[in-house]
């Protein structure tokens, strides 16, 4: 069983679409992250909150909007996504933005775009 | 720039035989690395990590890994293979520096067990 929840775990939508992906935790971390994974490639790093502010956006298109309600959600919205944003999406949270302290990765949503 | 390198994308063993991921990582600064394994349909469950307190790592189900600096290595080893081990595994470093807490990953090694 992981301890990041993700939902949901897959979502089919078309490029006109609004939708949002959902991360939780309640291990009371305060680093929170977005990866982006395609077939066979490791994860990629999209977004980075560290006690709920944003610290790191790698250059991701602005079709994606992360938000951070609170320390223990992360959403993703996704609007006029394109066929190549299909991928698996995962969530990592860790007890501090530190780099000895390992990411816990959620199962993630697998997104599918029309 | 640190980087992380697997050798092999795929490697497979016999149920019973040793299993030896690689990885070699470049880093100017000592390192921090870990090694994540992947079911399929899953996301990424930490195996093992390594934070200067030991060089020789256990982690969880069977499998343990060595840092070696002169080889700049980490790699992965579990004594006998199991059917269940069957699944990706990305070795990552991350680096002091500032804060920074990113992880860099290898490519991954596929790993199959035949029975």
């Amino acid at each position: 069983d992981t301890e990041v929840t993700q939902t949901p775990k897959h979502l089919v939508m078309g490029m006109t679409n609004k939708k949002s992906l959902k991360c939780e935790q309640h291990m009371g971390h305060r680093a929170m992250y977005w990866y982006k994974q395609k077939a066979k490639k490791p994860p990629e790093l999209m977004f980075v909150y560290s006690y709920e502010k944003l610290s790191i956006n790698e250059s991701v298109p602005s079709r994606f909007s992360p938000e951070c309600p609170n320390s223990s959600l992360l959403n993703l919205h996704l609007h006029a996504l394109q066929p190549e944003d299909s991928a698996l999406y995962l969530c990592a949270s860790s007890q501090g933005y530190r780099t000895e302290q390992p990411q816990h990765f959620g199962d993630g949503t697998r997104l599918s775009i029309l | 720039a640190q980087s992380v390198t697997q050798l092999g994308s795929h490697v497979s063993v016999s149920e019973g035989a040793l299993v030896l991921l690689r990885c070699n990582y470049s880093s100017s600064v000592p390192p921090y690395l870990f090694w994540y394994v992947q079911y399929p349909n899953q996301g990424l469950q930490l195996l093992l990590k390594y934070t200067s307190a030991a060089t020789l790592v256990k982690g969880i189900n069977g499998f343990e890994a060595e840092f070696k600096k002169s080889e700049t290595s980490f790699h992965l080893t579990k004594p006998s293979a199991h059917m269940s081990d069957a699944a990706e595994y990305f070795c990552a470093v991350s680096v002091n520096g500032g804060s920074q807490g990113n992880l860099i990953f290898g490519k991954g090694t596929k790993l199959s067990v035949k029975p």
